[in-house]
């Protein structure tokens, strides 16, 4: 079953400028993970946050975490060509104590153009 | 140069054919997944193995098998059973399946269409 569902499906943006993801969840977790990946190839891991983070950066992204809403959002600011791919995110869900497998959504869409 | 490794990268199977996927890591994770991607979807859990001689179905393990012999290898088997097999598959480790080490390192994926 889909735990996380990433808003929107596609988004297309002008180099330079911020994209915005967001992805909602259903049950408790520990971690919260997005993802990216290159149209036909495999993911690859961008960030993690933990269910008692609230914000994290790395380089230009930036996602923030909010368990009471069940919702995360990531932010690439000073978008380049380069950022054009698939973005998941994956949920770690907590099943009153025991972790189960990441959970992936369907993905955001992300065109970035020139 | 560590990472994981699926071959081969384009598969074709006829009816009533079996095929199998390879999926190998020299990253030394004792955890391993096998995902299913159908166009504009999210990845579905297969089957996954947390250690050796050990794996477990997934969501969707129906008409496929694993075996976990050895910690590097996790390759997968898409039986005659599998009535729709055409799809892109990952293969994927971590260290572990619990907290922050659950973090996944993927193969580049293996296309399966049927002839």
């Amino acid at each position: 079953s889909q735990q996380g569902e990433e808003d929107p499906q596609a988004l297309s943006i002008q180099e330079g400028e911020n994209a915005t993801m967001n992805c909602s969840y259903k049950t408790s977790i520990n971690n919260l993970q997005w993802y990216r990946q290159n149209s036909g190839r495999g993911l690859v891991h961008l960030i993690l946050i933990r269910s008692n983070e609230r914000e994290k950066h790395s380089g230009r992204l930036r996602v923030t975490l909010d368990t009471s809403k069940k919702s995360s959002s990531l932010l690439i600011t000073a978008s380049r060509a380069a950022d054009t791919a698939s973005y998941f995110c994956a949920t770690g869900p907590n099943y009153g104590g025991s972790q189960g497998n990441l959970i992936f959504g369907k993905g955001t869409k992300l065109s970035v153009k020139p | 140069d560590g990472g994981i490794t699926q071959s081969p990268k384009y598969l074709f199977r006829k009816e009533g054919q079996n095929v199998t996927l390879s999926c190998e890591q020299n990253l030394n994770h004792d955890a391993m997944y096998w995902y299913r991607q159908d166009p504009g979807q999210g990845l579905r859990l297969i089957y996954y193995s947390q250690i050796v001689n050990d794996f477990q179905k997934g969501d969707i393990a129906e008409g496929y098998s694993v075996s976990r012999e050895k910690k590097e290898s996790f390759p997968l088997t898409v039986t005659s059973a599998q009535k729709n097999p055409t799809a892109f598959y990952l293969c994927a480790s971590s260290i572990a399946r619990s907290n922050v080490k659950n973090i996944q390192y993927f193969g580049a994926g293996t296309r399966l269409s049927v002839l």
